[in-house]
């Protein structure tokens, strides 16, 4: 069974900088990984997608990138900004059936100004 | 375009009740999923509809649980006698094909007493 894990589960760093999150799975056979963000009450918003094939995927000051032979994704934020603050999900969609997701718990960060 | 959307937001209801938690994907959308969010759990894929296939239920906790896709569309989850360990957020979600993203709704916060 696909095991996924965050660290750290918590973060609280000053605005400005730059950090990165962790995230592991223990079955490397995956299609793609997905970082997403959520909002305290609020769904659930889609940040990148890393498809099997690609190693890396950018978006303004997120950098999202995937070694799926050892089962590992990191997500760099640059130049932290209080909005940043939120819950980071990793989620992989592996071989188990229907291309569901499969969810870290989570890093919950937060930037202060 | 109109996202995912979910009724009620908020569900507060007794220990033995049954509730339906309902979910409009985005049009054109083929799959649509639902996950459970508990607290110290993380999210937990509960069911999946792909077009007219007959769902993957692999997920559901018990067979409490249940859920129906009329017509390629709309999605209705129900909770038969609730139990205060159902209390989580349900969220939906959907995508256009396999390897898409997946759109998440904002979530059905379900409180059992």
């Amino acid at each position: 069974k696909q095991e996924v894990t965050q660290i750290p589960a918590a973060l609280s760093v000053p605005e400005g900088e730059n950090l990165v999150l962790n995230c592991s799975f223990t079955d490397s056979a995956i299609y793609n990984l997905q970082w997403f963000r959520q909002d305290p009450g609020k769904g659930l918003t889609s940040l990148l997608l890393i498809q099997s094939s690609q190693r890396e995927q950018t978006s303004g000051r997120l950098n999202a990138s995937l070694d799926k032979s050892s089962g590992r994704s990191t997500l760099y934020i640059a130049a932290s900004q209080p909005g940043d603050s939120a819950t980071y999900l990793c989620a992989v969609i592996g071989s188990n059936s229907g291309y569901a997701l499969n969810f870290g718990k989570g890093t919950s960060l937060l930037v202060t100004p | 375009g109109a996202g995912v959307s979910q009724s009620p937001s908020n569900k507060v209801t007794e220990k033995g009740k049954d509730v339906e938690l309902r979910c409009d994907p985005i049009s054109g959308h083929t799959a649509l999923y639902w996950y459970r969010q508990s607290l110290g759990q993380g999210l937990e894929f509960l069911i999946y509809f792909q077009g007219n296939s007959a769902p993957d239920k692999s997920g559901l906790p018990s067979d409490r649980f249940s859920a129906e896709r009329t017509g390629g569309s709309v999605s209705t989850l129900t909770i038969q006698r609730t139990q205060q360990e159902d209390s989580a957020v349900y969220l939906c979600a959907s995508r256009w094909t396999s390897f898409d993203t997946q759109y998440f709704g904002p979530g059905t916060r379900l409180t059992v007493l």
